[in-house]
């Protein structure tokens, strides 16, 4: 089976650069998609096919996805980003994966 | 605004099944999209159930292949979701969500608020 992996927390004061990683074997030749969780709530999309942005998503929000890694970089962070956050991607095998996921706290 | 509603009981019994409908909303199921089904055991991460396009074709994680059903319904604009033995461990909350395919390059873009189903006697 393939298996994506996130570091369990990041800490970021805000107003800094938070950087969540997802770690796959040779996750770079897939496409990964980034989601958005916050306590209570449903997860939102808020990166596709590896940096894309939905147009509601602010502009800090970016990705990128090389080798076995995607980055998902939250630039100026504010505490309303505080979440869980969990990486995605397709596996002709697993078919549909997610990542272990990640708390940012913002302190 | 397409929106995604899920319904369907909160408790089920051991070794019982396990249904929720996903209502559509604002838009067609028939949109050339797939419909999916995902859950989140209570503090944990979420997991990818299965699949099902309007024309009834499906895909199922192969951990649940032999307990999942999905089916769609075009004159209700919903699909459904059927798990069947249930365990302690189906407890999750339910997510139902569009899902962009194309070529290995894949998204879920609309999500339902989630349904919280207990399984306990």
């Amino acid at each position: 089976s393939y298996d994506l992996t996130q570091p369990p927390s990041v800490s970021v004061s805000p107003g800094q650069t938070a950087t969540i990683t997802c770690t796959g074997d040779k996750l770079g030749e897939k496409s990964a998609s980034w989601y958005q969780q916050k306590p209570g709530q449903s997860p939102v999309l808020v990166i596709y096919q590896d940096y894309k942005r939905p147009s509601e998503i602010p502009e800090r929000f970016s990705g990128s996805n090389s080798g076995n890694t995607a980055t998902l970089t939250i630039s100026g962070t504010q505490p309303m980003d505080e979440a869980d956050y969990y990486c995605h991607a397709w596996d002709s095998s697993s078919l549909y994966i997610f990542g272990t996921g990640t708390k940012v706290n913002v302190l | 605004q397409v929106q995604l509603q899920e319904s369907g009981p909160g408790l089920v019994k051991p070794s019982g099944t396990l249904t929720l409908r996903c209502a559509v909303s604002g838009g067609s199921i028939s949109s050339s999209n797939w419909w999916t089904w995902v859950r989140q055991p209570p503090g944990k991460g979420l997991e990818w159930i299965g699949e099902i396009y309007d024309s009834g074709t499906t895909n199922y994680k192969p951990s649940l292949k032999s307990r999942v059903t999905m089916s769609v319904d075009k004159l209700k604009n919903q699909f459904s979701l059927k798990l069947k033995s249930v365990t302690a461990a189906d407890t999750a909350v339910y997510y139902c969500a569009r899902l962009f395919w194309s070529g290995q390059i894949s998204w879920f873009d609309l999500w339902g608020q989630g349904a919280l189903v207990t399984v306990s006697s």
